[in-house]
């Protein structure tokens, strides 16, 4: 079991908008930034999203990032067939001295 | 820009030891912690363990390798470490080197493609 709680599954049809939680607990999301990172098939995760909703360059305004407490979400706007792939959230937990990740999602574009 | 290239993975038996490499370039690899993460096949992500930018202020280790694995990192060669001892089957994994954006633990942002690491018993 993941620290980090996320759904194994994610799914919408192009142009659609799809959000994607991760919940953790006041020693982790809640008192650290979030982070977000994109696997495609095969290939290395790739960040997404850091400091919480902070897009490092190259990555479309279509992609969000939010926080509210103990919990976090990755949103995408525009669904595109290309956005297929494993997502993943990460934080700082200060109690374990660990990153600790999030299990995963496997966003589906139908 | 930045590149991280792993190497040193391959097929080990349980019980005997395997050193990764890291080689780092394209950014001040003594200003940025750096950290070790694994990947079953077909699995999620799991965090190994991070070392400080100077490579003495901080080392931190997830549970499933304290003891047995040990982070480094040689900032005149630019390259980061990873001695693994004991090893088990279950770490069998692919092995990314990460960056950090901070001296220790700000946030992972970029990664290596990564090196395998099989482990038969």
């Amino acid at each position: 079991q993941s620290v980090l709680t996320q759904p194994p599954s994610a799914s919408g049809t192009p142009g659609q908008r799809v959000t994607i939680s991760c919940s953790g607990s006041s020693s982790n999301i809640g008192s650290n930034y979030v982070y977000w990172y994109q696997q495609l098939p095969g290939t290395a995760p790739k960040l997404l999203l850091y400091r919480n909703n902070q897009r490092p360059s190259g990555v479309p305004d279509r992609i969000s990032g939010s926080k509210s407490g103990t919990a976090a979400s990755l949103a995408i706007s525009g669904l595109r067939s290309g956005d297929e792939a494993d997502y993943y959230c990460a934080a700082w937990d200060e109690s374990l001295n660990n990153v600790v990740f999030g299990g995963g999602t496997k966003l589906t574009v139908l | 820009q930045v590149h991280l290239v792993e190497s040193g993975g391959g097929v080990v038996q349980a019980g005997r030891s395997l050193r990764l490499s890291c080689a780092a370039s394209g950014f001040t690899f003594s200003n940025s912690g750096m950290h070790w993460v694994r990947q079953a096949p077909g699995k999620g992500l799991e965090w190994v363990a991070v070392i400080s930018y100077d490579g003495s202020t901080n080392k931190f280790y997830s549970d499933s390798v304290k003891g047995r694995f040990t982070i480094s990192r040689d900032n005149s060669k630019n390259t980061l470490y990873l001695e693994m001892n004991s090893l088990r089957p279950e770490d069998s994994a692919l092995y990314y080197c990460v960056k950090d954006e901070g001296a220790l633990v700000d946030g992972l942002d970029v990664w290596g493609q990564g090196t395998t690491v099989t482990v038969y018993s």
